[in-house]
């Protein structure tokens, strides 16, 4: 098992910029949640999903989007891009009473 | 809503000096709690965790968490710490046993020193 995946590990992006971080797991867990990780904030929820279709919103979801269309995937849409996104953002899957988390992308919007 | 305070943002210790990491919560419902580490550049990786039970918790690598309910604490500790212990520790609460909520204390900092 490759457990939690996420694409790209780095990005830059110039403000007012799309793009979509990705996330997938191979271990069919239902639930997924995003966090982004900020000096001496810990990680704050941004959304997250109990199972396909259905998502929520966690502590920050201003200007991120999320879809769940499969078990495996659930991608992060920021539609336009603010310097406050700049961050490293992780990925979970969680089963059991346990979060497994992606290696992370740190993006750094100018 | 719950909340997590972690005391000490950062603790530097000499190696084999024992270390505790403060812990404290607050919620209005029963909670599950968790310690997470994190290694420099890598993501986060559960270390120990309390949903029921007995209020001690042990890890395979020699940490140690106390679910102190009267206090609202969940301390981690260990006797002797090595330097490969050195990362970022994070202690983690989720309400009601919700499974893929958590909130996080903000984290610290262990340095271990030769």
């Amino acid at each position: 098992n490759a457990g939690v995946t996420q694409t790209p590990k780095f990005q830059v992006l110039k403000t007012g910029q799309s793009m979509t971080l990705q996330c997938a797991q191979d271990m069919n867990h239902e639930y997924m949640s995003w966090y982004r990780q900020d000096p001496g904030m810990g990680l704050r929820l941004i959304h997250y999903s109990v199972g396909a279709g259905i998502t929520d919103q966690g502590e920050v979801p201003n200007g991120y989007n999320v879809s769940r269309s499969t078990t495996e995937d659930f991608p992060l849409r920021l539609l336009s891009a603010a310097p406050s996104q700049t961050s490293v953002y992780f990925c979970a899957s969680s089963a059991h009473n346990e979060q497994f988390f992606g290696p992370g992308t740190r993006l750094t919007v100018l | 809503a719950q909340s997590v305070t972690q005391l000490d943002s950062q603790v530097p210790v000499f190696e084999e000096a024992p270390v505790e990491l403060r812990c404290n919560y607050s919620s209005s419902v029963s909670v599950y709690l968790f310690w997470y580490v994190q290694y420099p550049n890598q993501g986060l990786q559960l270390l120990l965790k309390y949903l029921s039970g007995s209020t001690l918790v042990e890890s395979i690598n020699g940490f140690e968490a106390e679910f102190n309910k009267s206090q609202t604490s969940f301390h981690l500790r260990k006797p002797s710490v090595h330097i490969s212990d050195t990362a970022e520790y994070f202690c983690a609460v989720s309400e009601g046993g919700s499974n893929y909520k958590l909130t996080f204390g903000k984290g610290t900092l262990l340095t271990v020193n030769p």
